[in-house]
């Protein structure tokens, strides 16, 4: 079976800018769960969608949002672009509801998004 | 909030020697995962442990669950060049899920 891809990998933006990163999850998988990496925090919560809906988010702005289609392909935006944002966003797949038996995510190798 | 502590924050040792990191919290979780990540890669789940008191063994690697299922420990046993990466906690609760900062291992051969 395919891993969970992530598309780009790495990405060059402007504060002010917009971005879109995108999240192939594992197939069968509907679950699809969006994390932010930083040294200094570590990886925090953003977002999680299954089936379509979101069912949890983390405590981020609202310039980030996500949506997932009905392929379970996932989508994240963010608008308004800050130098705090520069970060390894991670995706990750799993067959059932993220807090829920068993318990389980696979990770995509992130994109790297730099904002200057 | 739910907060994770992982001690400790780094860790280097010799190959051959033995290692453990703990991963604490004020917050009982219904369950908890140990993950490695290796730079420019995404996380790599490991085990999960759901009953407290539980204990996983993977190769040389045990996990311990507490009993009152808020704390876990990760134990390496002989560590290898190949065992160094970030490693990571991360607990389930109330349809969340709260990651520890990690702990980074670097095992010198």
């Amino acid at each position: 079976k395919a891993g969970v891809t992530q598309t780009p990998r790495y990405l060059i933006k402007t504060r002010g800018q917009q971005v879109t990163l995108s999240c192939s999850p594992i197939s069968g998988h509907r679950s699809v769960s969006w994390y932010q990496q930083t040294p200094g925090q570590g990886l925090q919560f953003l977002f999680e969608y299954f089936s379509e809906t979101q069912r949890n988010k983390g405590n981020f702005p609202g310039r980030f949002s996500g949506r997932q289609f009905s392929n379970s392909r996932s989508e994240m935006n963010v608008s308004t672009l800050e130098l705090g944002d520069s970060a390894l966003y991670l995706c990750a797949s799993s067959s059932t509801p993220l807090t829920g038996p068993p318990y389980e995510q696979y990770f995509g190798p992130g994109t790297r998004l730099t904002v200057t | 909030t739910q907060l994770l502590e992982q001690s400790p924050q780094f860790l280097s040792i010799q190959e051959g020697e033995n290692l453990t990191v703990y991963c604490n919290s004020s917050s009982v979780f219904s369950s908890l995962q140990w993950y490695r990540q290796e730079p420019g890669e995404g996380p790599v789940l490991l085990v999960t442990v759901v009953t407290g008191g539980e204990v996983k063994k993977l190769k040389r690697l045990t996990f311990q669950f507490g009993d009152a299922r808020k704390d876990s420990s990760l134990h390496i046993t002989a560590a290898q060049p190949g065992d160094t990466g970030l490693y990571l906690c991360a607990g389930a609760s109330y349809q969340k899920v709260t990651f520890g900062i990690g702990t980074k291992l670097q095992v010198i051969p």
